[in-house]
């Protein structure tokens, strides 16, 4: 699996949108794009994905590079709840499996 | 909005026990998942199981855990004989297709 790197934390203010940057420069072509946030110390939870078209739906924006060697992760409108650790993380197509990195720590502040 | 529940919240065990940590998938999901989180550390993988087998299975996962979907309606991890480095929050995660699978709150597992 490709490897991801993103910045270790990220501050946000709250009602602003929080763009989380992840470069994963060798994905290959079969490989998805995935975020997973992280709450305190609950369950991963599941954001969006793609693969190479930008995708939006109620949670968040994913916006990938034509290259596809980048995201970024939007969140519109930031809320104190947003705070946490977001995974970005590179799939293959033949696996199921979640490889978590270390992610970036985004606080939300008032 | 359906969620994966895990049963206990926190389990304390004894070194060389036996520990089954339960979980009950979202109802109708075919894809089934153990992760766990060592405090500190990062989430990683254990086991896939679909359609009544492991589908893949991490280095972690050796001879001494196991998973079973006893029911039709609970999915267990068992591990045999629990070393220290076994303690963890360990979660269980299910989903009706192979992606974007909900987690559950986990079970933190404390071996004493």
């Amino acid at each position: 699996d490709a490897k991801t790197t993103q910045p270790t934390s990220m501050d946000c203010a709250e009602g602003r949108a929080a763009n989380l940057p992840c470069n994963h420069s060798t994905i290959s072509g079969n490989e998805y794009v995935y975020w997973y946030r992280q709450i305190h110390s609950q369950g991963p939870q599941y954001i969006i994905h793609g693969l190479k078209n930008n995708e939006t739906n109620e949670m968040a924006s994913l916006i990938i590079t034509e290259d596809r060697k980048s995201s970024t992760l939007i969140l519109p409108h930031a809320t104190l709840r947003d705070t946490a650790v977001y995974y970005c993380i590179v799939r293959a197509y033949n696996t199921d499996k979640l490889i978590f990195g270390t992610g970036t720590r985004l606080q939300v502040f008032p | 909005e359906p969620e994966v529940t895990q049963t206990p919240s926190h389990q304390v065990t004894q070194m060389g026990q036996e520990v089954i940590l339960r979980c009950v998938p979202i109802s109708n999901h075919l894809y089934f998942y153990w992760y766990r989180q060592i405090l500190g550390q990062k989430v990683e993988f254990l086991v896939s199981f679909y359609n009544n087998e492991i589908s893949e299975k991490s280095e972690i996962f050796d001879d001494q855990f196991s998973v079973e979907r006893p029911d039709g309606s609970n999915f267990t991890l068992k591990i045999r004989s629990t070393k220290l480095e076994d303690s963890a929050m360990y979660f269980c995660a299910s989903g009706p297709r192979s992606y974007g699978y909900t987690f559950g709150s986990g079970t933190r597992l404390t071996v004493v």
